[in-house]
């Protein structure tokens, strides 16, 4: 089955720099790559997703690139503020509408923006 | 992005009673959903896969008999949690996938306290 590497698990920043989260993936198949922001207590909150026919997208501040021969992907968080503390899951599944296709998660980033 | 909502947000029991989660995708409609179990400090750990009408797939080592899933339609999916035990103690996080884009969209999350 697939598997999700995410590193690093912890993540301080100064306020205004950038976060860089990186994943790689072991599935080839694998094709859909979504981002999680959770913050404590609460659900993971899709914050952005990518697809395997595209090697980058961005939303503002946050971008996520994919390089599928090296099967890796990475979130890009530009001008980090407090409330961009949270942990964040990257994800990958093979087959996005397949009845059966399940995600699989990284274990997380704790990235922490300080004052 | 799609709402699924999850009740109770929070809840305690003593041992050895059962203990009902709803998971509800509020505008869209779910052919599959998914339940998810969250350890402190750890990712999001898959425990079964409900398809609406029919029975549940769960994951290795996941007792079918003591969490029991019901999707009994394209909203609605519930986990009971059957003679909980202290080790049950856990946070549970729906996720739903959306019938058309396959999209997956969490719950806020459900956190058990077993006494």
């Amino acid at each position: 089955g697939e598997n999700v590497e995410q590193h690093p698990s912890t993540l301080s920043v100064q306020e205004g720099d950038s976060a860089v989260i990186k994943c790689t993936y072991s599935d080839s198949a694998s094709n859909y790559f979504p981002w999680y922001k959770q913050e404590l207590g609460k659900g993971p909150q899709l914050i952005i997703d990518i697809r395997s026919n595209v090697g980058e997208k961005k939303d503002q501040r946050i971008a996520v690139t994919l390089n599928k021969t090296a099967k890796h992907f990475s979130l890009h968080i530009t001008e980090t503020q407090p409330e961009d503390s949270a942990v964040y899951f990257c994800a990958a599944i093979k087959g996005l509408t397949g009845g059966g296709n399940k995600l699989t998660f990284g274990t997380g980033t704790q990235l922490k923006v300080e004052l | 992005g799609a709402v699924v909502s999850q009740h109770p947000s929070r809840v305690i029991c003593k041992s050895g009673t059962s203990v009902k989660i709803e998971c509800r995708s509020l505008d869209f409609q779910a052919t599959t959903m998914f339940w998810y179990r969250q350890f402190p400090k750890q990712s999001l750990m898959l425990m079964a896969t409900s398809n609406e009408g029919s029975k549940a797939t769960y994951e290795q080592g996941v007792e079918k008999d003591k969490f029991l899933i019901n999707h009994a339609s394209l909203t609605l999916s519930t986990l009971t949690v059957t003679s909980a035990h202290p080790e049950d103690s856990s946070f549970y996080i729906c996720s739903g996938r959306q019938i058309n884009t396959g999209e997956l969209f969490f719950g806020e999350g459900s956190r058990l306290t077993v006494l």
